[in-house]
């Protein structure tokens, strides 16, 4: 089975400020990776996702991600936020496409 | 603009009350899914139905009762709900067994009183 760790539950950060939200995952076997967004009183949104190749993916709205296998991690990072970022960002994994983990959440704040 | 379609947007119904959320994809996928959400959470799975057929159901109580008509549409049926049920209901759907990512509606807010 899979799980996915959001160790933050809440970031605050200033408007152009940059801002990373951790993801790290258990497997025991390959997996996919994803980071959604839901703004408030929507559905979930795809930022970017991780299949395979290169580590570093880039996503929409400025956002990217390093997927780094020997700390079994996604971390999520934007070099310079927007009030617009506000919103609830989600980690989540699968291995087979079939059944997807969810993180947590992280409530991103940007504050003017 | 979403590519999957949920309605209604919002719901408000009785304990006695029988009601159904639909949802409606045309990306040609062949899984779907029905999710819970409450407020500052995450998704909970309910069921999945690949290929039209209910694959993974999470224990879900009876009072929702899901129904895949053809590959584009999934219902969800609602009987004798509880106020606790209240909560974002997201459709999503995705090509099973494959490195696809989920695609999810907007949702369906739905209030018991």
């Amino acid at each position: 089975a899979q799980s996915v760790t959001q160790l933050d539950s809440q970031v605050p950060v200033f408007e152009e400020a940059p801002v990373e939200l951790r993801c790290n995952y258990s497997s025991s076997v390959s997996v996919y990776l994803f980071w959604y967004v839901q703004y408030p009183n929507q559905g979930l949104q795809l930022l970017l996702k991780y299949l395979s190749g290169s580590t570093l993916v880039k996503g929409i709205n400025g956002f990217e991600a390093e997927f780094n296998k020997s700390q079994t991690s996604f971390h999520l990072r934007k070099p310079s936020v927007h009030i617009s970022d506000t919103a609830e960002y989600f980690c989540a994994v699968t291995n087979t496409g079939n059944q997807f983990y969810f993180g947590t959440g992280t409530s991103l704040t940007v504050i003017p | 603009d979403t590519e999957v379609t949920q309605t209604p947007k919002h719901l408000v119904m009785g304990m006695t009350n029988k009601k159904s959320l639909k949802c409606e994809q045309h990306m040609g996928h062949r899984a779907m899914y029905w999710y819970k959400q409450k407020a500052k959470k995450p998704p909970e799975l309910m069921f999945v139905y690949s290929y039209e057929k209910l694959s993974i159901n999470e224990s879900v109580p009876s009072r929702f009762s899901p129904e895949c008509p053809n590959s584009s549409l999934l219902n969800l049926h609602l009987h004798a709900l509880q106020p606790e049920d209240s909560a974002l209901y997201l459709c999503a759907s995705s090509q099973p067994d494959s490195t696809g990512e989920l695609f999810f509606g907007e949702g369906s807010r739905l209030t018991v009183l």
